[in-house]
C-alpha cells in the first residue's frame, strides 16, 4: 500500500543532543512537510519541500533543519533539542498534480528530551 | 485573517446522537476546506473536504456543511459512535495549483467522546 512512513516512532534524545527524524512515502508526492504536534495543540507547520525547493516557515527556529535527498525521502534534524522541543513530529505529503492538495499523514514519531 | 476558528474544544455526545464541531474563517482566497479525524499516538487522517463551490458535502455518516456568506462551514457526524471518540480538526487552505501550495492553516481542535 502506498504509504507515509516516519521512523522511529519514539524516539529518546538528551537535552543538546542532535537528533535525526526520517519520512519515506511511497505515494510519489512532489511536496513534503514537517509538522510539530505539541500536547492537545493542532499540528505546526514547521517548513515544507516543492521538489527540491525549500520553504521554510517564518517563525521555525534555526534549530530545526531538514534535508530532501530524493522524492521519497526526508529528514528532520534538531541540532540541539530543549525541553520546549518535546513534541510529536508528523510529516505528509502532497501532490499539485492531484485534483487537490489533499495531504496525506504518516503516524508521526515522539520526540522525548530528558 | 489566516486564522480558522474551531468550536467547540470539547464534546460530548451520547452514542446514536449527532456531534457538530464549527469552525470559522476570515480569509475569502481559502478554497479548501478538508477536516481532519486524529487518534491518540496517531497522525491525523482526512475524514472529508469540500470546496467552495457547494454547500453541503456527504460521506456516509459525516457531512460537511458551508457556507460561504458567512465564512462558517461544520462537520455533522449522524449517529455517533463510541469508535468516533477522537480530536477532530477543521482546516483551510489556498488549493489552486501554485497557491501557498496547499500549506494548511488548522483550527485548534475538537476532542470528541462518545459516550456508550
Amino acid at each position: 500500500d502506498a504509504m507515509v512512513i516516519q521512523n522511529p516512532r519514539y524516539q529518546v534524545t538528551q537535552f543538546g543532543k542532535p537528533v535525526t527524524l526520517s519520512c519515506s512515502q511511497t505515494l510519489n508526492h512532489n511536496v513534503m512537510y514537517w509538522y510539530q504536534q505539541k500536547s492537545s495543540q493542532a499540528p505546526k507547520l514547521l517548513f515544507h519541500y516543492y521538489d527540491k525547493d525549500f520553504n521554510n516557515e517564518a517563525d521555525t527556529p534555526d534549530n530545526f533543519q531538514s534535508r530532501r535527498p530524493n522524492t521519497s525521502f526526508c529528514f528532520l534534524d534538531i541540532r540541539s533539542p530543549g525541553l520546549g522541543d518535546a513534541a510529536m513530529y508528523l510529516c505528509a505529503t502532497a501532490s499539485p498534480f492531484a485534483n487537490s492538495y489533499e495531504q496525506y499523514f504518516g503516524p508521526g514519531t515522539r520526540l522525548t528530551v530528558t | 485573517q489566516q486564522q480558522v476558528k474551531q468550536s467547540p474544544q470539547s464534546l460530548i455526545v451520547q452514542k446514536g446522537g449527532i456531534s457538530i464541531i464549527n469552525c470559522a474563517y476570515e480569509n475569502t482566497a481559502f478554497d479548501y476546506f478538508p477536516w481532519y479525524q486524529q487518534f491518540p499516538g496517531k497522525g491525523p487522517a482526512l475524514l472529508i473536504a469540500i470546496r467552495p463551490d457547494v454547500s453541503e458535502k456527504k460521506e456516509g455518516r459525516f457531512t460537511i456543511s458551508f457556507n460561504k456568506s458567512a465564512k462558517q462551514f461544520s462537520l455533522h457526524i449522524m449517529d455517533s459512535q463510541p469508535g468516533d471518540s477522537a480530536t477532530y480538526f477543521c482546516a483551510a487552505s489556498i488549493n489552486a495549483y501554485g497557491g501557498s501550495q496547499g500549506n494548511l492553516i488548522f483550527g485548534k481542535g475538537t476532542k470528541l467522546s462518545v459516550k456508550p
